[in-house]
């Protein structure tokens, strides 16, 4: 069964602070890992796809990595506006139907 | 561009009433449609997805039906809502299969 965990649960951090997302991931054949955010109350917004071990994508203060085991979501020098809970899910290749596992999310505050 | 409706924002039912929700898709064709519901500290959970008009695969068992009418037009149904049917219900439509998700806004739906 794919598996997707996301850590920590809850991240506080003071403005400028950096500091990494962890998604880890047990899947049989890996076709892409998938970044949203979400704010309360809306739908997630589609961050970044990462497709094979080594690839990185940037996006403002948001930098996402993928190994074969993981993925990292690192933000840099965040600020407030950056508060928002980031979801991953991932999409293994067995199946047929390619619908991705989500992860529980990790909530992040960032304070000013 | 690509844009997704989904409505109303809120809605609070008795137990026992019955449900529509829908959701519409512009900008793209034949896109692929799904239907989530997010509980608290449970992640996302996919209910039904559609990968073309009239075909509609289930994840779960439930309360709830899906129907696909039109190519970009996909409702979220029930006969008589249980309490354990609150919640916050996502569309959202892909490309393909192994691209990101775009999603709605989001019903959050509360049986009373």
């Amino acid at each position: 069964e794919d598996q997707v965990t996301q850590s920590p649960e809850a991240l506080r951090l003071q403005e400028g602070e950096s500091s990494s997302l962890n998604c880890s991931y047990t899947v049989s054949g890996l076709r892409g890992l998938f970044w949203y955010r979400q704010d309360p109350g809306k739908g997630p917004e589609f961050l970044f796809t990462l497709y094979s071990a080594g690839e990185e994508k940037e996006k403002e203060r948001l930098k996402a990595t993928l190994t074969k085991k993981e993925s990292f979501l690192h933000i840099t020098a965040p600020k407030p506006e950056d508060s928002a809970t980031y979801l991953c899910a991932v999409q293994a290749g067995s199946g047929g139907s390619y619908i991705p596992t989500f992860g529980r999310g990790t909530s992040l505050i960032v304070h000013p | 561009s690509q844009t997704i409706h989904q409505w109303p924002a809120t809605l609070v039912q008795p137990v026992g009433s019955p449900l529509s929700l829908e959701c519409t898709v512009e900008g793209t064709s034949n896109p692929n449609l799904y239907w989530y519901r997010q509980a608290a500290g449970r992640g996302l959970q996919l209910l039904f997805y559609s990968v073309g008009i009239g075909q509609i695969s289930s994840e779960v068992p439930q309360n709830l039906s899906a129907s696909r009418p039109q190519d970009r037009q996909f409702i979220l149904s029930s006969k008589k809502l249980l309490l354990s049917d609150s919640g916050f219900y996502l569309c959202a439509w892909s490309v393909q299969s192994n691209y990101g998700y775009t999603f709605g806004s989001g019903t959050r739906l509360t049986v009373v």
